[in-house]
């Protein structure tokens, strides 16, 4: 099984609602990732946990605030986006070992009015 | 610095073999991906190569690595028009970080 499950597939908040992504896996994989994408544009990397702990932090606006309840599941918390933060949101898996060729879920594409 | 390369847009008709080029900057990259992307939809790992190989197949995929000129090609042969999309070279170094090209969109014209 490779599949990584996102919730919801759309979402659509205003600048001042507070709304969860959420992403599930169960390929054992120990890393988990969020990836911000704009169209027509590759994804760019927004947090990393590995083994349930914050490893990378790519100087994203405390406004997006990630958590890893457990090996299987990651949570993007939103509050006071900006229409700019509109975007496809991706999650993704990978093991921790050489290679990390990642996994990703089909995404939740986010409208902020 | 780390970049990745690929051309924007590629067409070809059904049946056809295409080629998906890309060209990385680090010589210490370990290992080499390609993911399609259809509209709408997330990444879709489509197949990978370690940098101790110079080539690799899978099915109607063959990945080409030319470690000295530092350049990944995807050739995917008799080409369908379920093979549009948009195709991201990438690659890792070790670690969690991995670069991704800016994407080369396929059109398959029946």
């Amino acid at each position: 099984d490779t599949e990584v499950t996102q919730t919801p597939k759309h979402l659509v908040m205003g600048m001042t609602n507070k709304k969860s992504l959420k992403c599930e896996q169960h390929m054992g994989h120990r890393a988990m990732y969020w990836y911000k994408q704009k169209a027509k544009k590759p994804p760019e990397l927004m947090f990393v946990y590995s083994y349930e702990k914050l490893s990378i932090n790519e100087s994203v606006p405390s406004r997006f605030s990630p958590e890893c309840p457990n090996s299987s599941l990651l949570n993007l918390h939103l509050h006071a986006l900006q229409p700019e933060d509109s975007a496809l949101y991706l999650c993704a898996s990978s093991q921790v070992r050489e290679g990390y060729e990642q996994y990703f879920g089909p995404g939740t594409r986010l409208t902020v009015t | 610095g780390e970049d990745v390369e690929q051309s924007l847009f590629l067409s070809v008709r059904e049946g056809d073999s295409s080629v998906i080029n890309c060209t990385y900057t680090d010589s210490s990259s370990t290992y080499l991906y390609w993911y399609k992307q259809e509209p709408g939809a997330g990444l879709q790992l489509l197949t990978y190569i370690f940098s101790n190989m110079d080539m690799k197949q899978d099915q109607r995929l063959t990945v080409l690595l030319n470690k000295k000129d530092k350049h990944l090609s995807l050739r995917i042969a008799d080409t369908q028009t379920g093979d549009s999309a948009i195709y991201f070279c990438a690659e890792n170094t070790g670690g969690f970080k991995t670069i991704f090209g800016a994407g080369t969109r396929l059109f398959v014209k029946a």
